[in-house]
């Protein structure tokens, strides 16, 4: 979406280290940043989100950072495993704006 | 508790026809978000419902439309049909219109020749 801006567009890692995906958005009115997973042949779920009160969110192996100054927020994955190959969405709540998305591949 | 399901899960059309797609959204969820997700890109937001009324459009024309029900399922309408009209077409609940995590349904994959 115009909103938001997602990088990179492909990601391959070795089992076991970590991945960032970095979201830059343009409202400054946003409050909400959720991030989806979407795996072939379904629709994207929910993994995790943040809000604007909050700098950072962990669940797990997944945490979420969150810079309103700078208008960017992550996502990181550590000690990651073949189950976390899919596709990753930012959204920006403004209009409800998807990123372009990220393929994650994680290695063997 | 019942998650979001959509109808059909795959169509095919001709170009210039009219299609309807469904979805049932989760139990509890007042508010029904439509996307289009063409292959390859990320889902592009075409309008959201709150209680049977329009609550937010995207960047679609007008023969994309929709409704919602008593019950809060809901309906999306594309009237004559283009081929760039193929794509996933995903429909999410939530709990309410602000700041609220989206239910994804698996999609109506569109086809139109």
């Amino acid at each position: 979406g115009e909103n938001v801006e997602q990088h990179p567009s492909t990601l391959s890692v070795q089992e076991g280290d970590s991945a960032v995906i970095k979201c830059t958005y343009s409202d400054s009115a946003s409050n909400y940043f959720p991030w989806y997973k979407q795996e072939l042949g379904k629709g994207p779920q929910l993994i995790i989100d943040i809000r604007s009160n909050v700098g950072e969110k962990k669940d797990q192996r997944i945490a979420v950072t969150l810079n309103k100054t700078a208008k960017h927020f992550s996502l990181h994955i550590t000690e990651t495993q073949p189950e976390d190959s899919a596709v990753y969405f930012c959204v920006n709540d403004y209009k409800l704006s998807f990123g372009a998305g990220t393929t994650v591949t994680v290695r063997a | 508790e019942t998650g979001v399901t959509q109808s059909p899960t795959h169509l095919i059309k001709t170009r210039g026809q009219q299609v309807t797609l469904r979805c049932s959204s989760q139990s509890g969820h007042n508010t029904v978000s439509w996307y289009q997700q063409a292959l390859g890109q990320g889902p592009q937001f075409i309008f959201q419902y709150y209680r049977e009324e329009e609550n937010g459009r995207g960047n679609f024309p007008p023969r994309f439309s929709g409704l919602q029900f008593p019950n809060y399922s809901s309906e999306l309408n594309v009237n004559a049909l283009e081929l760039d009209d193929s794509a996933l077409y995903l429909c999410a609940s939530s709990l309410t219109v602000d700041n609220s995590p989206l239910h994804f349904g698996n999609g109506t994959r569109l086809t139109v020749t």
